[in-house]
């Protein structure tokens, strides 16, 4: 059974470094794209990234290219978001999803809720 | 503003057949897929239809896709209360060398 789990809520202050995981079960990892999406609070979803762990092949949205930065570790099947600071305006619910062909989202993660607040 | 433009909101009666508008360009629907994500208040969303027309395993054949030119849609035929959930369209832009594009969202009522 194909599952991707996502690592808990988390509460920052700005400037902080922040780091979320998405770790995928019931598939080889290795031969999906993993995708990251936002939701900011009460509004639609926006694509922020995809990352092929096979070979790390990484695309960002163009909003999204140079505030945060998508990894993964094939050994132990998990994709990460990361920020080296975050800001107020950071605070979404973000998601990873299985990419087939992708942008075909077929699995998705529970959602990982980022607050951020002086 | 989505390069994707969905009506914000759409509603119908039980049992009513509703369609959900999903218009882009050239340089996205035009040359790509479409798919399509229902999501539930406080829940990750769900693939419902892929490849414009296709309904992944589970999903019933009340919902379906379809792709016109720079355009797609998503119909519900036996609408049913729990439909009652937002709608996303999404596909490939092929500009600044290719993104995921989602539409801004539909939010169906079932009243």
């Amino acid at each position: 059974e194909v599952q991707v789990m996502q690592s808990g809520a988390e509460v920052k202050k700005p400037g902080e470094s922040l780091k979320i995981s998405c770790k995928a079960s019931g598939y080889n990892f290795t031969n999906y794209w993993i995708g990251w999406v936002r939701q900011m609070p009460g509004k639609g979803l926006e694509w922020m990234g995809l990352i092929y762990p096979g070979d790390s092949d990484t695309r960002y949205s163009p909003s999204f290219r140079g505030q945060v930065t998508i990894s993964a570790d094939k050994s132990i099947s998990t994709a990460y978001l990361q920020w080296s600071s975050v800001k107020a305006s950071d605070t979404a619910i973000y998601f990873c999803a299985r990419g087939a062909s992708g942008y075909i989202f077929d699995y998705w993660g529970q959602g990982t809720l980022i607050t951020v607040y002086s | 503003q989505s390069l994707l433009i969905q009506p914000p909101s759409a509603s119908g009666t039980p049992g009513q057949r509703v369609t959900i508008s999903c218009s882009g360009s050239s340089s996205n629907i035009g040359r790509s897929t479409v798919n399509w994500y229902q999501q539930f208040p406080g829940t990750a969303p769900k693939l419902l239809i892929y490849s414009n027309d296709q309904r992944p395993s589970g999903v019933p054949d009340r919902f379906s896709g379809s792709k016109s030119g720079t355009s797609a849609s998503l119909a519900i035929s036996g609408l049913q209360s729990e439909d009652e959930a937002d709608y996303y369209c999404a596909s490939w832009e092929d500009r600044h060398n290719g993104e995921v594009i989602f539409g801004g969202g539909t939010k169906l009522a079932v009243l």
